[in-house]
């Protein structure tokens, strides 16, 4: 059973950082990209970032570029989010996400962990 | 870029059957997409891929009531026999050179 399970989130002042980890297993985890996907309260579903089976190649939104690198350790089955440079816009649950394969569209999802950016 | 349109909300009774609509932008009407379903105060769950020729694929557990379809630019989830539990918010989504696009989600209210 394909399982991803977030954690570190939490409230941090703005300007603070934060690192999201995402732990995954029931696959085989340096096959597949791996994206993370965030909701803002309220909100729709915005993609943040992902990030190719070697970590050689990564893309962000426009919005978290130079601010969100997003890494993995496939030695570890996990991904990575650092989160830098906190707005208060960036308030949001994060969820982890994988990629398919063939048609790289999601196809699962993790629980999410929330982050608050506020003083 | 791609442009997911969907409707933002939709309602139909319990034990009827409802379509939700994502329509693609002009220039991707041929791009696969998929459909994702969010309860409310959960994470997503992916429902489907679905492909311009109206073939899909659906993940593992999904119930055969949900069911997808296309037409054109516009790619269909269609759910019968609605019962309490798909009330929640859906949402399309595709790639296109290595990003992702989400619509703008439907929130379907169950009657």
């Amino acid at each position: 059973e394909v399982q991803l399970v977030e954690s570190g989130g939490g409230l941090v002042q703005p300007g603070g950082s934060l690192r999201l980890s995402c732990a995954a297993s029931g696959f085989t985890f340096s096959s597949y990209w791996m994206s993370w996907v965030r909701q803002a309260p309220g909100k729709g579903l915005e993609w943040v970032a992902n990030i190719n089976e070697d970590g050689s190649e990564k893309q962000y939104v426009d919005s978290v570029k130079g601010r969100f690198p997003i890494s993995r350790d496939n030695a570890k089955n996990s991904v990575y989010l650092q989160l830098n440079s906190l707005r208060a816009e960036d308030t949001a649950v994060y969820y982890c996400a994988r990629d398919g394969n063939g048609i790289p569209v999601i196809d699962y999802w993790g629980q999410g962990t929330l982050v608050t950016v506020s003083s | 870029q791609p442009v997911l349109t969907q409707s933002s909300s939709a309602s139909a009774s319990l034990g009827s059957s409802v379509r939700l609509t994502c329509t693609l932008s002009s220039g991707h009407r041929s791009y696969i997409i998929a459909w994702h379903q969010q309860q409310p105060g959960k994470a997503p769950r992916s429902l489907m891929k679905l492909e311009y020729s109206g073939k899909y694929n659906k993940g593992s557990g999904v119930p055969d009531r949900f069911s997808g379809s296309s037409s054109g630019a516009d790619r269909y989830l269609t759910i019968s026999n609605l019962h309490s539990e798909d009330e929640a918010d859906y949402y399309c989504e595709t790639w296109d050179r290595n990003t992702h696009v989400f619509g703008g989600g439907t929130k379907l209210t169950v009657l």
